[in-house]
């Protein structure tokens, strides 16, 4: 089973529209989980994380974890065509000799058309 | 300068060259990585380092080179290498500690002929 998995896509919303991102990870003992973005050839840039239980908003992100279900997502408000890019799931263990060591999804890639 | 700098930004080598990626980080961060990105495929983790520490290397073939002389520097030494290993490789940096994320360069793409 893989670490982290995410739908790779391509998945593709009308501007204005809400675009939702969905990751799942493998070790229950996953404490932090952070949603970057990449455009193409280009290197990620952190979008925001969360660590507890619940929802998170910043501006039209919103990230949403649920422990329980191991699973983490990205709601996208009023999708805009600059938000076309892979958005990338990453999970932090907590525990182990590398605190900051993070665990990559395959990513999924977002279009929002015009 | 700010951030986390890594050059050079292209990087063509024949599989009979030796070359070397250099990452520079402002940011304060004691933890310094190499990561390596092909396409279809998750960033691959390949060194970690924690205060100059090397603390994960992730099988990477020895052909990769890692050298991080301070905090604030890291290197990764190329030779010998194949065209499979065409990619781009990506430095990070982060605090060594719970919920810190981890800040990347720009990336060097390499093309290895």
């Amino acid at each position: 089973q893989k670490e982290v998995e995410q739908n790779s896509g391509p998945l593709s919303v009308p501007e204005g529209a809400i675009a939702s991102l969905n990751c799942t990870y493998s070790d229950r003992g996953s404490q932090s989980f952070f949603w970057y973005r990449q455009y193409s050839g280009k290197s990620p840039e952190l979008i925001m994380f969360i660590y507890s239980n619940g929802d998170k908003e910043d501006g039209r992100f919103t990230a949403q974890l649920n422990k329980a279900s191991q699973y983490v997502s990205l709601l996208i408000r009023d999708s805009q065509p600059s938000d076309s890019a892979t958005y990338l799931c990453a999970v932090q263990r907590g525990r182990g000799s590398t605190l900051g060591r993070l665990y990559f999804g395959r990513g999924t890639q977002l279009t929002v058309w015009p | 300068e700010t951030g986390v700098t890594q050059t050079p930004r292209h990087l063509v080598m024949g599989m009979t060259n030796k070359k070397s990626l250099k990452c520079e980080q402002h940011l304060g961060h004691n933890a310094m990585y190499w990561y390596k990105q092909s396409a279809k495929k998750p960033l691959e983790l390949m060194f970690v380092y924690n205060f100059k520490e090397q603390t994960e290397n992730n099988s990477v073939p020895s052909r990769f080179s890692p050298e991080c002389p301070n905090s604030s520097h890291l290197f990764l030494h190329l030779h010998t290498l194949q065209p499979e290993d065409s990619a781009l490789y990506l430095c990070a940096s982060s605090q060594e500690r719970q919920s810190s994320p981890l800040h990347f360069g720009n990336g060097t793409r390499l093309t290895v002929t």
